[in-house]
Parts: C-alpha cells; sequence; structure tokens
C-alpha cells in the first residue's frame, strides 16, 4: 500500500541549531515534493518545492534535498529560532491528474 | 493580491440543512482544491478543479457536491451532512497543475470550521 512518513510526530531542538526533518515514502512516484508549514488553526503555507530531477534546493535558512532512490526528502532549517515553531508537511504531487498526498507532519519546538 | 479567501470561518449545521463553503482567489490560478483536515491530521484532498473543470475527486461522498463557476470561484455544497464530516475545510489554488510546470505552490485559505450536530 501507498505510505508517507515523517521522522516524528514532535521534535524538540534547542535555538540556533540545525533541525532535520524526515519525508520517506513508498509506493509513490512523485513529479514533486513539497514541504509547507502550518501553525495551529491556519491553513498551510507554501515553503520549498522540489522536482524528481533536483537534488537541492535552499531558500534562506531552508534546504530540502530529494532522493528518488531511497524515496527520502530531508528538510533542514539551520540557526533556528523560536518562530520556526510550527508543524511541517512533506506532500507528494504526482502532477496533472494525479493525487497530491500530504504526510502526517512533524510538530517543531524551537526552544529558547 | 496573493490571497486565498473563505467564508464563513465558522458554520454550525445539522444533519438536514444545506449549505455551501465559498472559496475566492484573484492570482490568476487555474487549479483549484479542497481539502479536509482533522485535528492533529494532515490535510486530506478531495476535490481538484483545472481550468474549471473537475479533475480529480477522491472518492468523496455524494453529500459533498463542489462547483466552480468560474476561475475565481470554488464552493463546496453541502447536505445531509454526518457528524464524522465535522473538521477543517481548507481551500487552496494553484498556478496550474501541469507536470512539468514551475507553478505547482499551493496557496491555501484560512479555512472553514464546519461543526455537524
Amino acid at each position: 500500500s501507498q505510505k508517507i512518513e515523517q521522522n516524528s510526530e514532535a521534535l524538540n531542538i534547542q535555538e540556533g541549531k540545525t533541525a532535520t526533518l524526515t519525508c520517506n515514502y513508498t509506493n509513490y512516484s512523485p513529479a514533486y515534493l513539497q514541504w509547507y508549514r502550518q501553525d495551529p488553526g491556519r491553513g498551510p503555507v507554501f515553503l520549498l518545492l522540489i522536482r524528481e530531477n533536483e537534488k537541492e534546493k535552499r531558500k534562506e535558512r531552508l534546504k530540502v534535498t530529494f532522493d528518488t532512490t531511497l524515496k527520502q526528502s530531508l528538510f533542514h532549517i539551520t540557526a533556528s529560532q523560536p518562530a520556526d515553531s510550527a508543524t511541517y508537511l512533506c506532500a507528494l504531487d504526482m502532477g496533472y491528474g494525479q493525487n497530491f498526498v500530504f504526510g502526517p507532519g512533524t510538530r517543531l519546538s524551537v526552544l529558547p | 493580491d496573493t490571497e486565498v479567501t473563505q467564508t464563513p470561518k465558522h458554520l454550525v449545521m445539522g444533519m438536514t440543512n444545506k449549505k455551501s463553503l465559498k472559496c475566492e482567489q484573484h492570482m490568476g490560478h487555474r487549479a483549484m482544491y479542497w481539502y479536509k483536515q482533522k485535528a492533529k491530521k494532515p490535510p486530506e484532498l478531495m476535490f481538484v478543479y483545472s481550468y474549471e473543470k473537475l479533475s480529480i475527486n477522491e472518492s468523496v461522498p455524494s453529500r459533498f457536491s463542489p462547483e466552480c463557476p468560474n476561475s475565481s470561484l470554488l464552493n463546496l455544497h453541502l447536505h445531509a451532512l454526518q457528524p464524522e464530516d465535522s473538521a477543517l475545510y481548507l481551500c487552496a489554488s494553484s498556478q496550474t497543475r501541469l507536470r512539468d510546470s514551475l507553478w505547482n505552490e499551493q496557496f491555501f485559505g484560512p479555512g472553514t470550521r464546519l461543526t455537524v450536530l
């Protein structure tokens, strides 16, 4: 069966450290993998998109990698801040006419 | 304008009521989505409209009926809902749904919190 896993339901790290979140999937062939941030009671906010033929993308303090052989994406937040505390969702996009599926999310808490 | 708006913010309805959720965007996006999100769970895709045509229906019960009157508007008509349908309903839009497009990021609205009594 098709499955998406994110490394843990909750992750606590100290301010200033790098947070690393993992997204693993089985039996999907996504055209893209996207990462979103969701704060309580609000809609998700897009962060980064990486295509199946790309290895790495960066945006300011954010970095995402995509390994289609391992069926895994890693999402890094460097120099983390308490304001980075939120739930982070990976999402697999199979493209036009196909499914778009969110992973279960990781709730990140950055402690001052 | 980079905003997706949803109305109402909150809705309480009985199992025999008929109500509608509305979503609007003025970014020129040609793909619009409805998601359902239960507490502490990720959003689940319900419907996708691409160029005002329904392109995905994720086996959603017929008591949920989507409508896309034009490229800026998306409605979700609700009828004879069950208490387990209580959830946050999210609307989103993206520029396109093309496989090779660079513009597949989705913009989400704030959601409608639905309670079915």
